[in-house]
């Protein structure tokens, strides 16, 4: 069970506009950067998102990150077929010194 | 470019201990943390734990205390995730991936999948 939560999945029709949240603590979300990484099926993880809402080279700016407080958030506007994939966020824990990972969201492009 | 290649897939028995590799190129080897996650079949990313290529120093999580060690070859480019006492959940995906501030894991490696069966 991680203490970072986001929705199993979530589902959008191609042109739409998705959001995955992704909810934690004080001590992880509430004091650091958070990241996300998209998993295209049979791929590794790739960095999508970081420093909470910055795009590295590459990434199309349909996707776009925030944060407030002790949650975040993905947007993927435009929706495309093949942006389906499973999404992490990711964040540095104070308290356990180390980083974690949400649970995962599955995005399903109807 | 900056690139991450790991070792091949392994079959392992119960109890066994499993060493996968993760070679770099395309940057400074020393420079960067290198860190190890897994994800077991339809599961999701699970942080194992982390080297620093320059010391050699490590820090790993909680639920891999005393079956992980991290260590690295820096003539090659090369660090390495050894496992050992291994059991049937440990079946996964390995991954390597560089390093960077807070939770900044690119890139990855391909991945090493992990099989432990009898």
């Amino acid at each position: 069970q991680s203490v970072l939560t986001q929705p199993p999945s979530a589902s959008g029709t191609p042109g739409q506009r998705v959001t995955i949240s992704c909810s934690g603590s004080s001590s992880n979300i509430g004091s650091n950067y958070v990241y996300w990484y998209q998993q295209l099926p049979g791929t590794a993880p790739k960095l999508l998102i970081y420093r909470n809402n910055q795009r590295p080279s590459g990434v199309p700016d349909r996707f776009s990150g925030s944060k407030s407080g002790t949650s975040a958030s993905l947007a993927i506007s435009g929706l495309r077929s093949e942006d389906e994939a499973d999404y992490y966020c990711a964040v540095w824990d104070d308290s356990l010194s180390g980083p974690l990972f949400g649970g995962g969201t599955k995005l399903t492009v109807l | 470019q900056v690139q991450l290649v790991q070792s091949g897939a392994e079959v392992k028995k119960p109890g066994a201990s499993v060493k996968v590799s993760c070679k770099a190129s395309g940057y400074t080897f020393t420079g960067y943390y290198m860190h190890w996650v897994r994800q077991a079949p339809g599961q999701g990313l699970e942080w194992m734990g982390r080297i620093n290529p320059n010391s050699g120093g490590t820090h790993y999580a909680q639920n891999f205390q005393g079956r992980v060690t991290l260590t690295r070859d820096t003539s090659i480019s090369t660090a390495y995730l050894d496992l050992s006492r291994l059991r049937s959940d440990d079946t996964a995906v390995y991954f390597c991936a560089r390093g960077g501030e807070g939770a900044t894991f690119d890139p990855w490696g391909q991945g090493t999948l992990v099989t432990v069966s009898s």
